[in-house]
């Protein structure tokens, strides 16, 4: 079953907001990352973490590995209308091997110019 | 550098036919990960090839299958399609296996009828 749980499912903004989604899970992740996916198209890597408490920025985006290593959030400054897309979050359980990501079910993001 | 390509990007095939996938990593990536992606389901990991052996299995029948060559290009096959088993097929590059950055390609879409 799903292993990883992202909210919200949607978000409706205006041009010029901050955004923030996250992701928890009841499992340990050793590493998370977050991803964009524009329609037809598959998702593109923004930001990966690898430690604990980590905080690592991408342009306008901030993610945070969570101290628990069950969680991670991403937060988006400054919206602008590219923003629009799907954002997962993605991990790798401690107990798997591999490349082997586990992904979230994704945040819908639009932005109203 | 050349992103991960996938041939072909559509796909409609009938119930019953089999079909194959290739994908060509990232120049210099030897890990390669297969992800099916439904409304449904969400994102979910089919299996990684590195070194032309796999690696890393998910929970998918055994009609889904694939192999890597000595370039480390990969095929996956699925035999005796089912109507379910429409889909967006992914496919992602690593530098080698247990490097979780993963970088997608732009999927093919299967449709089974």
């Amino acid at each position: 079953g799903q292993q990883l749980n992202q909210s919200p499912q949607s978000m409706f903004i205006q041009e010029g907001e901050d955004v923030s989604m996250n992701c928890t899970s009841s499992s340990i992740f050793n590493t998370w990352l977050w991803y964009k996916q524009d329609p037809g198209e598959g998702p593109v890597l923004l930001i990966a973490l690898y430690k604990a408490g980590e905080l690592t920025s991408n342009g306008r985006l901030t993610a945070q590995f969570g101290i628990t290593r069950k969680d991670s959030f991403l937060n988006i400054s400054a919206s602008i209308p590219s923003d629009v897309g799907i954002y997962f979050c993605a991990g790798q359980l401690r107990e798997t091997s591999g490349s082997r990501l586990t992904f979230g079910e994704g945040t819908q993001l639009t932005v109203n110019p | 550098k050349a992103g991960v390509t996938q041939t072909p990007r559509y796909l409609i095939k009938t119930r019953g036919q089999q079909v194959t996938l290739s994908c060509s990593p990232i120049s210099g990536h030897r890990s390669v990960s297969w992800y099916q992606q439904t409304p449904g389901q969400g994102l979910q990991f089919l299996f990684e090839y590195f070194s032309e052996t796999q690696r890393n299995k998910g929970n998918f029948p055994g009609r889904f299958s694939g192999r890597q060559f000595s370039n480390s290009r990969s095929e996956m096959n699925v035999s005796t399609l089912e109507l379910g088993d429409s889909a967006l097929y992914l496919c992602a590059s690593s530098l080698t296996t247990g490097f979780y950055e993963q970088y997608f390609g732009p999927g093919t879409r299967l449709t089974v009828t």
